[in-house]
């Protein structure tokens, strides 16, 4: 399967605690979108990310959030010391480019459950 | 600021009806525009997009999309309902003003197909 791989499926942590929620983009695509989608709601951008290098980060929240793409290996969205509110499923898309035209190829997301 | 509206959150039709799901969008400047579906607990898969050209765009599942400019509208319909259709369904419009990759969503709508 070349598609965009997320992990793991599913996340349970405790108030506190931190989260880790990898990305592997498509084969050939160096670019890398995080997206949370909350309940009822639609999904919003959070960073992007191209290998080593922020590109746009003005949707993450300023504290206790942090992504990174590093030159070997995948994408990783770090949540530190989660709250409640921060239960929702994160997903990340890939494109070969960053164009606007592109299609993005979305992974099948991480639910995460903050208790 | 680009934005996305989904008029109606819940859309419900019999098999074999007319699918009509409504998106409007703001934007300063020509704007890419895409409709992704998403199944229970699963990713968002592009089911057509507009970039230019052609403004009647055809898309998986027998679905098709008009960009109506002087409307800023682009209405995502198919001629006849399929139980497999009962989805929720993303509006999305390239962001311009931020890093011009990532995407702005509408809120989704909810698709139920009544046998």
């Amino acid at each position: 399967n070349a598609g965009v791989m997320q992990n793991p499926r599913h996340l349970v942590r405790r108030r506190g605690q931190e989260a880790r929620l990898r990305c592997s983009p498509m084969k050939g695509h160096s670019h890398v979108y995080w997206y949370r989608q909350l309940p009822e709601e639609g999904l919003k951008f959070m960073v992007y990310l191209q290998k080593e290098n922020i590109i746009d980060e003005s949707g993450m929240p300023k504290e206790r959030f942090s992504a990174e793409f590093p030159k070997e290996g995948p994408s990783i969205l770090r949540i530190q010391q989660v709250v409640r509110g921060d239960s929702a499923a994160y997903f990340c898309a890939s494109s070969p480019q960053g164009l606007g035209q592109e299609t993005q190829y979305f992974g099948p997301g991480t639910r995460l459950l903050v208790l | 600021a680009q934005s996305v509206t989904q008029l109606g959150s819940h859309v419900s039709v019999s098999e074999g009806a007319l699918v009509l799901l409504r998106c409007n969008y703001s934007s300063s400047v020509p704007p890419y525009l895409f409709w992704y579906v998403q199944y229970p607990n699963q990713g968002l898969q592009l089911l057509l997009k507009y970039t230019t050209g052609a403004t009647l765009v055809k898309g998986i599942n027998g679905f098709e999309a008009e960009f109506k400019k002087s409307e800023t509208s682009f209405h995502l319909t198919k001629p006849s309902a399929h139980m497999s259709d009962a989805a929720e369904y993303f509006c999305a419009v390239s962001d311009y003003g931020g890093s011009q990759g990532n995407l702005i969503f509408g809120k989704g709508t909810k698709l139920s197909v009544k046998p």
